[in-house]
């Protein structure tokens, strides 16, 4: 069935980085574009990033500029994002998406990222 | 990129209909026709239940419906049931392939 899993969450100091993973099954993943969203504990949804079906561009949320990069492998129906110098406001459950008619069609359960020293 | 203003919380009885307004400006809501709607429990991933403004996904009651003029979309819910409680988030395309969300309304069946 269709179906994407995040993994690579835990706990990390700020200044430190990581790096997130969605595996992707059930569907023509390279067809996609994908995103990341994130949810900060009790609060909203706000859209992280965007990858295009074959990674030829890429777009960010401002607060994630220059530190977080998004990518994917195709080979391996695989997405990513990439966090450097991560700061307490970056605590999240990350949820990864797939963007059909320019909404998010397919989620992600997601993974908590909790920032803290 | 400001979060698209919706009501932090609203409420109706069983059988009622509620709808959840979604303020953005010119430069999305405004100005795209791709506005999107999510349903969402605790601990649960989101569900989308409309997108392109007024459509439904294959499976999403039909008591979902949605609208927009100008710059506010409108999400109405027909005959509440005690299943609708949850969360529900607006979200709209805006310039250079960015997403903008609502700060999520809270719906409470009494």
């Amino acid at each position: 069935q269709v179906q994407l899993v995040e993994s690579g969450g835990g706990v990390f100091q700020p200044g430190r980085s990581l790096r997130l993973s969605c595996a992707a099954s059930g569907f023509t993943f390279s067809s996609y574009a994908m995103h990341w969203v994130r949810q900060a504990p009790g609060k909203g949804l706000e859209w992280v990033a965007l990858i295009s079906y074959d990674g030829s561009y890429e777009y960010y949320t401002d607060s994630v500029k220059g530190r977080f990069t998004i990518s994917r492998d195709n080979s391996k129906d695989t997405l990513f994002l990439q966090m450097n110098t991560l700061r307490p406001e970056d605590t999240a459950v990350y949820f990864c998406a797939g963007d059909w008619d320019w909404s998010f069609d397919l989620w992600g359960r997601g993974t908590l990222v909790t920032v803290s020293s | 990129q400001s979060a698209l203003t919706q009501p932090a919380s609203v409420s109706g009885s069983p059988g009622q209909s509620i709808t959840i307004s979604c303020a953005g400006t010119s430069s999305d809501i405004g100005y795209y026709n791709y506005v999107s709607w999510y349903q969402q429990y605790p601990g649960k991933a989101p569900k989308l239940i409309i997108y392109g403004v007024t459509n439904r996904p294959s499976g999403v009651s039909s008591r979902f419906s949605a609208s927009k003029s100008g710059s506010t979309a409108s999400l109405t819910i027909s005959g509440l049931q005690a299943e609708d409680e949850a969360h529900y988030y607006c979200c709209s395309y805006t310039h250079s392939d960015t997403r903008v969300f609502g700060g999520g309304t809270q719906l409470t069946v009494l």
